[in-house]
């Protein structure tokens, strides 16, 4: 059962203009949310968290949005640039878990068309 | 300061052999998880190592097992593999159990034929 889902398995956008990926979850234990970027051949890498007491979080040209209500994120990127593209991870972990588990989604390919 | 380290980066083993991955987390992490990405499945939460012992297991069969020693470097077994257990198995590293962020290593691509 897949507690976290990104429904969209690709996207496409031309360079300089918004990238919105998105993600929803089924969980509502879920207290903290985090994106990951990962390029090929590479292991995911740390883009930006937020936590369920937030509903906004902004890191330079990465902005995450969170509505605890219908259980949805999204990540936008402005401008988007080419080295954007990537995969994108969201995942979601239970505060107080007794381990380190996040719950990932199946991952967005964005691609950044210069 | 050295990321996380897996080795081997890739291998290929034949269906029914037993493969050993190995993972060194990043200098002063004590906490190692393990995660299996499939095509179309995401990352599969495998199990996680804090202070050599398990604290948490995802569903997976008995035939995937880890283990985690003194200097926080851990090992992850799969035997009698299966054609289906060809996958990139990703290790990530945290300070601490509960941390709210986890380092990725370069993953290791196994191919069972």
């Amino acid at each position: 059962d897949q507690q976290v889902k990104q429904n969209s398995p690709s996207l496409s956008v031309q360079e300089g203009r918004i990238s919105i990926l998105n993600c929803d979850y089924t969980n509502s234990m879920f207290d903290y949310f985090l994106w990951y970027k990962k390029y090929p051949a590479e292991g995911p890498t740390f883009l930006i968290s937020i936590s369920s007491i937030k509903d906004k979080n902004e890191d330079g040209r990465f902005t995450v949005f969170l509505n605890k209500s219908a259980k949805h994120l999204s990540l936008h990127i402005v401008p988007s640039q080419p080295g954007d593209s990537a995969v994108y991870f969201c995942a979601a972990s239970a505060w107080g878990n007794t381990g380190n588990q996040f719950y990932f989604g199946t991952g967005t390919s964005l691609t950044v068309i210069p | 300061k050295a990321g996380v380290t897996q080795t081997p980066r890739y291998l290929i083993k034949t269906r029914g052999q037993q493969v050993t991955l190995s993972c060194s987390p990043i200098s002063g992490h004590r906490s190692v998880s393990w995660y299996q990405q499939t095509p179309g499945q995401g990352l599969q939460f495998l199990f996680e190592y804090f202070s050599e012992t398990q604290r948490n297991k995802g569903n997976f069969p008995g035939r995937f097992s880890g283990r985690q020693f003194s200097n926080s470097r851990s090992e992850m077994n799969v035997s009698t593999l299966e054609l289906g257990d060809s996958a990139l198995y990703l290790c990530a590293s945290s300070y601490r159990q509960g941390a709210t962020e986890a380092f990725f290593g370069q993953g290791t691509r196994l191919t069972v034929v």
